[in-house]
């Protein structure tokens, strides 16, 4: 089963604000698990990576998995009008990424309102 | 500069007709892809190229075909047997298929007439 879930959104907060998005997922053969940010009518670019539980920071953003509940989060602090965008969870069980069948959600549309 | 270039942009397809979108890549990477993007719907793979002259279907190859002469080349014929073509194609490349980072191209808009 490859199925994963994401709430299409959209989102609007005011700048500013600290964002939640999230990802829950039913294949608990999943441990690779990323987050690309999509700008209107361009390609994702890979935001965070994260392999297995844990959480990973970057600057204003941070990915956490929590596995055993098969649900990932990243979250946007001090949000940005340029971080407006749809922002797409993805997973695989093996490392290979496409080739090893990387399940994406179907996207978050965020909107940050200056 | 390093990166993948898709090509065109924009492009019509009109019925019974089969039309190529091509993807080129200076990265060195050994792996490439394709996938298709529908509105409010998930990336969905239509091929993949772990290497050189070998490629194989992904889970939505019905309609499609693509070839991989060269390292750097992976394009992707839409035939007239995919009957839905219209949506936003993306190709996107990884170092090696062991590595679970994908890059990205910036796509191709692919429309019926």
């Amino acid at each position: 089963q490859k199925e994963v879930e994401q709430d299409p959104g959209p989102l609007s907060v005011p700048e500013g604000a600290i964002v939640s998005l999230n990802c829950t997922y039913s294949n608990s053969a999943f441990q690779y698990f990323m987050w690309y940010r999509q700008y209107s009518r361009k390609g994702p670019e890979l935001l965070m990576y994260t392999y297995s539980s844990g959480n990973k920071e970057d600057g204003r953003f941070t990915a956490q998995v929590d596995k055993s509940s098969k649900y990932i989060s990243l979250f946007i602090r001090d949000s940005q009008p340029s971080d407006s965008a749809t922002y797409l969870c993805a997973m695989s069980a093996g490392p290979g990424g496409g080739a090893d069948g990387l399940t994406f959600g179907k996207g978050t549309h965020l909107i940050i309102q200056p | 500069d390093g990166g993948i270039t898709q090509s065109p942009k924009y492009l019509f397809r009109k019925e019974g007709q089969n039309v190529t979108l091509s993807c080129e890549q200076n990265l060195n990477h050994d792996a490439m892809y394709w996938y298709r993007q529908d509105p409010g719907q998930g990336l969905r793979l239509i091929y993949y190229s772990q290497i050189v002259n070998d490629f194989q279907k992904g889970d939505i190859a019905e309609g499609y075909s693509v070839s991989r002469e060269k390292k750097e080349s992976f394009p992707l014929t839409v035939t007239s047997a995919q009957k839905n073509p219209t949506a936003f194609y993306l190709c996107a490349s990884q170092t090696t298929a062991t590595n679970e980072k994908l890059f990205f191209g910036s796509g191709t808009q692919l429309s019926v007439l």
